[in-house]
């Protein structure tokens, strides 16, 4: 089946350093990578997507880029503050567009 | 307009007990999701349903069935529940076909002593 690997599992940066977090899938059919953020004890919210056709997406202080020949996309988060620390997923989809997989998720600390 | 919601929000239940956990939405949306969150796992998908009436089996499928009766709704079941079943169940929903976005339930925590 489809694999998701995130990395790192855990990340912490000073208040206004940029941070990276970095997936990798293995179904090439995949067309769809969004990325979601979850504060403790909270609903998995997206904060960001990309389809395959695209190569990089901006909103604000993050960002997404996307290869589709290495299989790889990232999250670039800059200026990062306190209400950023939460845990981010990444995710692809699988099994003819129907579903999602996850990544196992990277705990982002700001400290102020 | 209340999204998705989740009923209930907290369960403590016996080993070989049985309960079912209840995902509502109300934006018309036809597909439908049943995840669990175990820590350093992330979410796992259990079953989902492409439209009213039809399910399908996730990642992690043993131990849980569904049904989709009607298109707002989707109920996750657990008939004899077991230690290992101990997580926070997420429900999600996605429009449908052309649109990729899934939106989430708040949870439901499930501790089976």
């Amino acid at each position: 089946g489809e694999n998701v690997e995130q990395h790192p599992s855990t990340l912490s940066v000073q208040e206004g350093d940029s941070a990276v977090i970095k997936c990798t899938y293995s179904d090439s059919a995949s067309n769809y990578f969004p990325w979601y953020k979850q504060e403790l004890g909270k609903r998995p919210q997206l904060i960001i997507d990309i389809r395959s056709n695209v190569g990089e997406k901006k909103d604000q202080r993050i960002a997404v880029t996307l290869n589709k020949t290495a299989k790889h996309f990232s999250l670039h988060i800059t200026e990062t503050q306190p209400e950023d620390s939460a845990v981010y997923f990444c995710a692809a989809t699988f099994s003819g567009y129907s579903t999602l997989t996850f990544g196992k998720g990277t705990m982002l600390l700001v400290s102020p | 307009n209340a999204g998705v919601t989740q009923t209930p929000k907290f369960r403590v239940l016996k080993t070989g007990q049985s309960m079912t956990l209840l995902c509502a939405q109300d934006m018309n949306h036809e597909y439908m999701y049943w995840y669990r969150q175990d820590p350093g796992m992330g979410l796992r998908l259990i079953h989902y349903s492409v439209g009213e009436g039809t399910t399908a089996k996730g990642e992690v499928p043993d131990g849980y069935n569904v049904s989709r009766l009607k298109k707002q709704n989707f109920l996750l079941g657990l008939e004899s529940a077991a230690p290992s079943q101990t997580s926070v169940y997420f429900c999600a929903s996605r429009y449908g076909t052309g649109t990729y976005e899934q939106y989430f339930g708040p949870g439901t925590r499930l501790t089976v002593t």
